[in-house]
């Protein structure tokens, strides 16, 4: 099983400040990686599916980059609707699995 | 749009077992193009992969549910389901159903079903 390991735990940013946000995989996975967008209460939306590529209808301030163990999220000038908890997520190999995710809270 | 929509009952007995079920309307769950799936989150902790049914009935499980879990497809009633036999403590969570396109990742999602396992 392939151990998606997600850094920080906690953001803590104001709004208009950049997000980075990284993911590391325990063996190469390519791209085939996504980032999820998680808010109380809800069901995770997709952001980022292939590494790089945004979902339909995400902004433009979310951007997506790495390859084989490496990844990168970046939310660029947070506005308030992003702050809410991030997942990573593997498709290489089944079991699929999640990374543990990071929280990015107002400061 | 696809629309899921998760229901079952949100208590169960330890020992027992878990069924839920997951509506799709604005798509079928006999199309070829896509994979049903559940996936679940313990409270206040990350996503866990659970399996998914194919169009014609072909399953994948997590190695770690194998061995209790069943997803099934009712294509009259455009319905997947889920069963989780001798539950523990431990199966308490969120459940999710979701679609994963063929090689993509889960694009849409319903709004998740809560379920305790307790006496």
């Amino acid at each position: 099983e392939i151990v998606l390991t997600q850094s920080p735990a906690t953001l803590s940013l104001s709004p208009g400040e950049r997000a980075t946000l990284s993911c590391r995989a325990s063996q190469g996975v390519s791209n085939w990686l996504g980032w999820y967008q998680q808010k109380p209460g809800q069901a995770p939306r997709l952001l980022i599916y292939d590494a790089s590529n945004r979902a339909a209808g995400i902004p433009a301030r979310f951007s997506g980059s790495g390859s084989g163990t490496d990844f990168t999220l970046t939310i660029n000038s947070l506005e308030s609707e992003d702050f809410a908890v991030y997942y990573c997520q593997q498709r290489i190999n089944w079991p699929f699995t999640f990374g543990g995710g990071t929280k990015v809270e107002i400061k | 749009q696809v629309q899921l929509q998760e229901s079952g009952p949100g208590l169960v007995k330890p020992s027992e077992t878990l069924s839920l079920t997951c509506t799709v309307s604005g798509g079928s769950v006999t199309s070829g193009a896509y994979y049903w799936t559940w996936i679940r989150q313990p409270l206040g902790k990350g996503l866990e992969w659970i399996g998914y049914i194919s169009y014609h009935g072909y399953t994948n499980y997590n190695p770690s549910l194998a061995s209790r879990v069943t997803i099934s497809k009712d294509a009259s009633e455009n319905q997947f389901s889920l069963k989780v036999n001798s539950v523990t403590a431990a199966d308490t969570a969120v459940y999710f159903c979701a679609r994963e396109p063929h090689g993509a990742f889960f694009d849409s999602w319903g709004q998740g079903s809560p379920v305790t396992v307790s006496s």
